[in-house]
């Protein structure tokens, strides 16, 4: 079993260029999510989905899209990066919404942009 | 939105010592989650609580539904316990799903 996969570790963007991070999980989770890590703040959600097709917007979405178009994959989209995402980025994902569910965390992905 | 919040943000300790780690929050939940944390890793869940007590080898969790406060504890630490422990929570918003609030996290350091 091999939980939540991230992709890629690490990533360094120029201004205005688009990436796509990915995340897939073999667990057959309905939930998953989208977080960034910021020095001195808490995980904020970027992103969620409910289960495939279905997406929706967390409390930091600005500058990023995502699709659900299968149970396993969440890929999320920068449009076109600018140093304020600079950050860390989580998926996680849950059996079904979080309550009195655990969740499962990716091993996350570093990304600068300069 | 519901405020988390942690203590203390920083915390070193000696080998074997009894830790404590403290997350209150504002509003109802329907449960809290512990995560752990290490230097440039994942996150791992290490308990989910929504009443009680929970006990896993050395951690054990407390809640404390009618005080909004939950406690992580570490007996016998050891330098592998140094990590990131993050409070979050969630609360049932009706089909809503919020996703968890997060705390900023206790910086736990371990010294042999």
């Amino acid at each position: 079993n091999a939980g939540v996969t991230q992709t890629p570790k690490f990533q360094v963007l120029k201004t205005g260029q688009s990436m796509t991070l990915q995340c897939a999980q073999d667990m057959n989770h309905e939930y998953m999510s989208w977080y960034r890590q910021d020095p001195g703040m808490g995980l904020r959600l970027i992103h969620y989905s409910v289960g495939a097709g279905i997406t929706d917007q967390g409390e930091v979405p600005n500058g990023y899209n995502v699709s659900r178009s299968t149970t396993e994959d969440f890929p999320l989209r920068l449009l076109s990066a600018a140093p304020s995402q600079t950050s860390v980025y989580f998926c996680a994902s849950s059996y079904g919404l979080f309550w009195n569910t655990e969740a499962f965390f990716g091993q996350g992905t570093r990304l600068t942009v300069v | 939105k519901n405020e988390v919040e942690q203590s203390p943000q920083n915390l070193t300790a000696q080998e074997g010592e009894f830790i404590t780690i403290n997350c209150s929050y504002s509003v109802g939940i329907s449960a809290l989650h512990w995560l752990q944390q290490h230097p440039g890793g994942g996150i791992v869940s290490l308990f989910m609580l929504s009443s009680g007590k929970k006990k896993h080898g050395r951690l054990i969790a407390t809640i404390n539904i009618q005080e909004k406060h939950s406690s992580l504890h570490i007996t016998a630490s050891h330098p592998r316990d140094s990590a990131v422990y993050i409070c979050a929570v969630e609360m049932y918003s009706g089909g809503g799903a919020d996703g968890l609030t997060f705390g900023k996290g206790t910086h736990l350091i371990i010294q042999p």
